[in-house]
């Protein structure tokens, strides 16, 4: 089955800056990659996605970029805002994001004013 | 509110009592899909259905773990003889497929608030 990465495990930067994430995975199936952001007692939510036909996905302060061949995806943020602070979790599944995903373990992204 | 709704939002109960948590999807998604959550950990996939077929469950899910979606809506998550491995968060997720000449292409999934499982 597939196994999903992810690192750091918690990051800590100022207001203002960028912040990557990244993850890997290990299984060549995999052809959906959505990003989720959950703070503290409430759902996750959904942020940004991609699929394996396309290598980046910005959407505003928000990026993906997917390498199939190292198997390997990140989301960056930039001008990063105190409310940016949360857990990101990134998942893969194959099949098109139609099954159910593999989570990493999450990043703590702490923005420090 | 049309998103994912998930009842109830809180259970404490006794080891050994068994449980039972409900999800109403948003309306027009046909996928349905239960995770569990633990303290600093990500979702982790227990099983989905396609309407109101059960299409894989996942080895976490023990046999005292049943879900059912009996007429493609709602669903429910029972789990019998409870034990203190159970306590988690309850997480359910739900989506738009369909069939893009020939292979399957979801939706991205939306989840509930989840129901968080205590047991004494």
């Amino acid at each position: 089955g597939e196994n999903v990465e992810q690192h750091p495990s918690t990051l800590s930067v100022q207001e203002g800056d960028s912040a990557v994430i990244k993850c890997t995975y290990s299984d060549s199936a995999s052809n959906y990659f959505p990003w989720y952001k959950q703070e503290l007692g409430k759902r996750p939510q959904l942020i940004i996605d991609i699929r394996s036909n396309v290598g980046e996905k910005k959407d505003q302060r928000i990026a993906v970029t997917l390498n199939k061949t190292a198997k390997h995806f990140s989301l960056h943020i930039t001008e990063t805002q105190p409310e940016d602070s949360a857990v990101y979790f990134c998942a893969a599944t194959p099949r098109g994001g139609a099954d159910g995903l593999t989570f990493g373990k999450g990043t703590h992204l702490i923005i420090q004013p | 509110d049309t998103g994912v709704s998930q009842n109830p939002r809180h259970k404490i109960t006794k080891r050994g009592q068994n449980v039972t948590f409900r999800c109403d999807p948003i309306s027009e998604h046909n996928r349905l899909y239960w995770y569990r959550q633990t303290l600093g950990q990500g979702p982790e996939f227990l099983t989905y259905f396609q309407n109101e077929a059960q299409l894989e469950k996942s080895r976490l899910l023990s046999d005292r773990f049943s879900a059912e979606r009996p007429k493609g809506s709602f669903s429910t998550l029972e789990i019998q003889r409870t034990e203190q491995g159970d306590s988690a968060m309850y997480l359910c997720a739900s989506s738009l497929d369909w069939t893009v000449r020939g292979g399957g292409r979801g939706q991205p999934q939306h989840f509930g608030d989840g129901t968080r499982l205590s047991i004494l």
